[in-house]
């Protein structure tokens, strides 16, 4: 995943576009991948998981798209609301069931 | 169905001191995995237990300790408690092991003085 630290990386968007997300991780070996998404004060919520098998996956409003190549994942949010500001993370799991989750990204819409 | 229920929200300790946090995961979950939330450090991987046996661990000290009981609660424990375990601490639950497709609680937020 990215790596981690005090600064989030931003990204603004206006309501009703669309948010592209993106995460790159570290191991070629991962195999599942997740996105969560982190409103303050609460914990991370299940947006949508990908397998390594897989190149792109649909949810709904939420698309997943994996890159293996690059090793590169993101995450497209159709349609952006309000209610979608929040930390969103990406998380990998290879060797050792161990998720290892990306530093972060905050997603402000502006009305 | 309730959700990953953590108690207590928020915990003010001493340096010195220990702790325990408590999870009780959704109903019918059988796995529960505990992380550790920091600014600087992200969301760090703290231990898995699935049927009351520990089944991963990250890379903690030994004064980071965790059981789950025969009814998939889990709670976890700090012993000599240092100023950087200030953290949220967050569990979460999945129906089987393997760390996939995680359900996270609201975490309970320590504090050490």
């Amino acid at each position: 995943g990215e790596s981690v630290g005090l600064h989030l990386p931003t990204l603004s968007v206006q309501e009703g576009d669309n948010s592209i997300i993106n995460c790159a991780y570290s191991n070629s070996a991962s195999d599942y991948f997740i996105w969560y998404k982190q409103e303050s004060g609460k914990g991370p919520q299940f947006i949508i998981d990908i397998r390594s098998n897989m190149d792109k996956r649909q949810g709904q409003r939420v698309t997943v798209l994996l890159n293996k190549t690059v090793k590169h994942l993101s995450l497209q949010i159709a349609a952006t609301q309000p209610g979608d500001s929040a930390v969103y993370f990406c998380a990998e799991k290879a060797a050792g069931n161990k998720l290892t989750f990306g530093g972060g990204t905050r997603v402000l819409v502006k009305p | 169905k309730a959700g990953v229920t953590q108690t207590p929200r928020y915990l003010i300790k001493t340096r010195g001191q220990q702790v325990t946090l408590s999870c009780s995961p959704i109903s019918g979950h059988r796995s529960v995995s505990w992380y550790q939330q920091t600014p600087g450090q992200g969301l760090q991987f703290l231990f898995e237990y699935f049927s009351e046996t520990q089944r991963n661990k990250g890379n903690f000290p030994g004064r980071f300790s965790g059981r789950q009981f025969s009814n998939s609660r889990s709670e976890m424990n700090v012993s000599t408690l240092e100023l950087g375990d200030s953290a949220l601490y967050l569990c979460a639950s999945s129906p089987r092991t393997g760390n996939e497709k995680l359900f996270f609680g609201s975490g309970t937020q320590l504090s050490v003085l």
